[in-house]
């Protein structure tokens, strides 16, 4: 059973800095990594997919790495903004198509401006 | 562009009770999926649909069911509501004829048991 991990739990940092969130999981037979974005009582926004076959994707500021081999994904934030004050999660299902991601805890990131 | 609809965004029952949340997927998705998220906890997967068939199946328990219909929208029932039920259930489409199988989110039920 796919296992994930986030650390840290919480991170505050000032506004412009750049920050890294990392995930890691216990199944190197994942197939899709989601790192996901949740305000305080909101939905999840899908901000990143990495499949299995690419090792990393950008979305604007924000970039995400994955490396089945060590067990880990990165989502790093460049020039951090007070608006990027979230809940991130990342998630991750084990391929064989309509599969149920597993999530970890995820990280409280705080942007003080 | 279209999102995940989910209703009702707020529901409130007593214990015992039942309650059937709707989701609606995006237009052209042929996957569905549910999850439940407890207070401060992460999300849980419950249960998927691929086509019309159940496809994967997590943590729902027993007096929990869901189908998903010919139009592709999908309900979750729930009977004999705990007062432990109370937490945002999310679905979520994704197609698995597209590339990737990204899942997209709708913005939840809150659901609260008295």
């Amino acid at each position: 059973k796919q296992e994930v991990t986030q650390i840290p739990a919480a991170l505050s940092v000032p506004e412009g800095e750049n920050l890294v969130l990392n995930c890691s999981f216990t199944d190197s037979a994942i197939y899709n990594l989601q790192w996901f974005r949740q305000d305080p009582g909101k939905g999840l926004t899908s901000l990143l997919l990495i499949q299995s076959s690419q090792r990393e994707q950008t979305s604007g500021r924000l970039n995400a790495s994955l490396d089945k081999s060590s067990g880990r994904s990165t989502l790093y934030i460049a020039a951090s903004q007070p608006g990027d004050s979230a809940t991130y999660l990342c998630a991750g299902d084990s391929g064989g198509g309509a599969d149920g991601l597993t999530f970890g805890k995820g990280t409280h990131l705080i942007i003080q401006p | 562009a279209a999102g995940v609809i989910q209703s009702p965004r707020h529901l409130i029952k007593e214990k015992r009770e039942t309650a059937t949340l709707k989701c609606y997927p995006i237009p052209r998705h042929d996957t569905v999926y549910w999850y439940q998220q407890g207070p401060g906890q992460d999300p849980q997967f419950l249960i998927s649909f691929y086509e019309k068939m159940q496809s994967d199946k997590g943590s729902i328990p027993d007096r929990f069911s869901a189908q998903q219909f010919s139009d592709y929208h999908s309900e979750l029932n729930m009977s004999s509501l705990e007062l432990g039920d109370s937490a945002l259930y999310f679905c979520a489409s994704s197609s698995l004829l597209g590339p990737g199988g990204e899942q997209y989110f709708g913005p939840g039920t809150r659901l609260t048991v008295t």
